[in-house]
């Protein structure tokens, strides 16, 4: 069965780096598109990072964009979120998702458990 | 950026009653359009893709409908199961948005 388990969440101070990674399993993982979607306490989810299934093509939501970078490696079914100039309002829960469209981001058919990121001094 | 404005964002409901979330776009998004359920604590799922797609497992009293800018997800026969925050997010333009969710209580 599909399973994706997010890892490296924690405790960082504001202006640090933190680097999150999704372990995905029982699907062929370099065939789909993935993302990464979060959400803040008592908040609603914001999408913020996908990368199509080449790993050519990435995009990113204007609130991370030139402090975030999403990655794979597909020989060991991961996904990664490299988060950099981190700051409070990124503290989250953060899911990875799997995209159930081959051609264009679209549905996020099966997700991660998630990981919490809190950003605080 | 597509904005999703969903109403109510919460409601209270007895079991076996019909309830209905709706959810606006802020431009026409065609058919674009997903349901997601999430329980507390827990990830959220997917419940309807393309306006009215179930999928699969998702019980029949689940039900979608809508076009373009104007979206329902409709509950027949609430049950205390069906307990959770439900977004609609939308895929017609990057970046992939969500509406402010719906909390639907039991009575």
């Amino acid at each position: 069965q599909v399973q994706l388990v997010e890892s490296g969440g924690g405790v960082v101070q504001p202006g640090r780096s933190l680097r999150l990674s999704c372990a995905a399993s029982g699907f062929s993982f370099r065939t789909y598109g993935m993302h990464w979607v979060r959400q803040a306490p008592g908040k609603g989810l914001e999408w913020v990072a996908v990368m199509w299934f080449d790993g050519r093509s990435t995009d990113y939501a204007d609130s991370v964009k030139g402090r975030f970078i999403i990655s794979r490696d597909n020989s060991k079914n991961t996904l990664y979120l490299q988060m950099n100039s981190l700051r409070a309002a990124d503290t989250a829960v953060y899911y990875c998702a799997r995209d159930l469209n081959t051609a264009n981001p679209s549905t996020f058919d099966y997700w991660g458990q998630g990981t919490l990121v809190t950003v605080s001094s | 950026d597509i904005q999703m404005t969903q109403s109510p964002s919460s409601l209270s409901a007895s079991v076996g009653d019909s309830v209905t979330i709706t959810c606006q776009a802020s431009q026409d998004i065609k058919n674009y359009l997903n349901w997601y359920q999430q329980k507390p604590g827990k990830a959220p799922k997917l419940l309807i893709y393309d306006v009215s797609n179930l999928e699969t497992g998702v019980p029949s009293r689940f039900s979608g409908g809508g076009s373009r800018i104007h979206f329902t997800l409709t509950i027949f026969s609430l049950q205390p199961e069906d307990i959770a925050t439900y977004y609609c997010q939308q895929y017609e333009n990057l970046p992939l948005t969500f509406g402010g969710g719906t909390k639907v209580e039991i009575k």
